[in-house]
């Protein structure tokens, strides 16, 4: 299975610009790369998702890597309720095996 | 809509025993999995289903059981329950692929 990776942790000041990378070098041409995040003491939660093209919702934008082998998801305006740990999760398009979950990243913001 | 619910939220075992985690989702999806969360990891899959009726294994099986006799519930079994065993599970559904909706996880604890 393809393998991401991504720091430990990260900090940001309110109100600021996030970008939270992923790097996914072994990447395949089904898999779909997926961010969600988990607030303390709370089961998951979808953040968004993308195969080839830049993505953009109402929570984040994800931004691909023309040879698909980074990504960086990007919140536009980081808020305390945005601490939380975040994970990329490579997933083949169409599977239905479950998310292989990382240690992802712990991203702390600062008031 | 309730999304997805675990019940208990928390449950105190001893060595031996036995207990099932119920799961249930009211957003008719076909999908539905039974992760568990250790200290400071990610997440790991034990069971998925893709249907009623139908269960799978997924990374760490060993010592659960599933069913998923109707559409909108998913049983997860600890037939002898083990230290090793504590832990905190998470249920989730997807209606086929993508999306995966989280359940706010039941705290288990093997004495």
């Amino acid at each position: 299975d393809a393998k991401t990776t991504q720091p430990n942790s990260m900090e940001s000041n309110e109100e600021e610009p996030v970008h939270l990378p992923c790097n996914h070098s072994t990447i395949s041409g089904t898999d779909y790369i997926h961010w969600y995040r988990q607030l303390p003491s709370q089961g998951p939660e979808y953040v968004i998702h993308g195969l080839t093209s830049n993505v953009n919702n109402r929570m984040a934008s994800l931004a691909i890597a023309e040879d698909r082998k980074s990504s960086t998801l990007i919140l536009h305006r980081a808020t305390l309720r945005d601490a939380a740990v975040y994970y990329c999760i490579l997933e083949k398009g169409g599977g239905a095996d479950g998310l292989t979950f990382g240690k992802g990243t712990h991203l702390i913001i600062q008031p | 809509n309730a999304g997805v619910t675990q019940t208990p939220k928390f449950r105190v075992l001893k060595t031996g025993q036995s207990m099932t985690l119920l799961c249930a989702q009211d957003m008719n999806h076909e999908y539905m999995y039974w992760y568990r969360q250790d200290p400071g990891m990610g997440l790991r899959l034990i069971h998925y289903s893709v249907g009623e009726g139908t269960t799978a294994k997924g990374e760490v099986p060993d010592g659960y059981n599933v069913s998923r006799l109707k559409k909108q519930n998913f049983l997860l079994g600890l037939e002898s329950a083990a230290p090793s065993q504590t832990s905190v599970y998470f249920c989730a559904s997807s209606y086929i692929w993508g999306e995966q909706f989280f359940g706010p996880g039941t705290r288990l604890t093997v004495l």
